[in-house]
């Protein structure tokens, strides 16, 4: 099956510094790669995802980079701010069904202000 | 929008109880739904993949007897812990997907923390 692992585990950013998360993938089958970002207690939030037909999607100060190639996939934050602090999860999935899922470790995000 | 809601938010249940959990699309039709565990500090664990209408499919480990999941409409799965035991204790969330092609995302409901006593 599919085995997801994502670095760092525990992350640590001054305010306005950029972070960046990785994650890498085995099943070269898997298109879909969706990042949450999870406060504490409460339900994992999407904040950006790409499918394998693309290598770089942005949206405001996120981006997601992908090589397939490599299968590897990244998030990175600019102009980090102290809401950005929770743990962030990666994730592939193969085909349309993107719940069946597997999950990255998770990366706890702390911005010092 | 795509709201998915969960309920109860919180259960307290003593050991060899039964406890249900209910996840509701509120917004759209979701022909998939999907049960994770979650324990502290960890990542999210799927536990099974449930089908309007179909039996759920269980990811290997979990046992199905024990956690019994019923998708009987296209807006409500249920997830029941059985005879619950400490070590059943954690935060349990669900996911609905909606149907149709490109059907990427899925939408998490705000979880339900269970604990057995």
């Amino acid at each position: 099956g599919e085995n997801v692992e994502q670095h760092p585990s525990t992350l640590s950013v001054q305010e306005g510094d950029s972070a960046v998360i990785k994650c890498t993938y085995s099943d070269s089958a898997s298109n879909y790669f969706p990042w949450y970002k999870q406060e504490l207690g409460k339900r994992p939030q999407l904040i950006i995802d790409i499918r394998s037909n693309v290598g770089e999607k942005k949206d405001q100060r996120i981006a997601v980079t992908l090589n397939k190639t490599a299968k590897h996939f990244s998030l990175h934050i600019t102009e980090t701010q102290p809401e950005d602090s929770a743990v962030y999860f990666c994730a592939a999935s193969i085909g349309t069904n993107a719940g069946k899922s597997t999950f990255g470790d998770g990366t706890t995000l702390t911005v010092k202000p | 929008g795509a709201v998915v809601s969960q309920h109860p938010s919180r259960v307290i249940c003593k050991s060899g109880t039964s406890v249900k959990i209910e996840c509701r699309s509120l917004d759209f039709q979701a022909t998939t739904m999907f049960w994770y565990r979650q324990f502290p500090k960890k990542s999210l664990m799927l536990m099974a993949t449930s089908n309007e209408g179909s039996k759920a499919t269980y990811e290997q480990g979990v046992e199905k007897d024990k956690f019994l999941i019923n998708h009987a409409s296209l807006t409500l799965s249920t997830l029941t812990v059985t005879s619950a035991h400490p070590e059943d204790s954690s935060f349990y969330i669900c996911s609905a997907q909606r149907g149709g092609r490109n059907s990427y995302e899925q939408y998490f409901g705000p979880g339900t923390r269970l604990t057995v006593t």
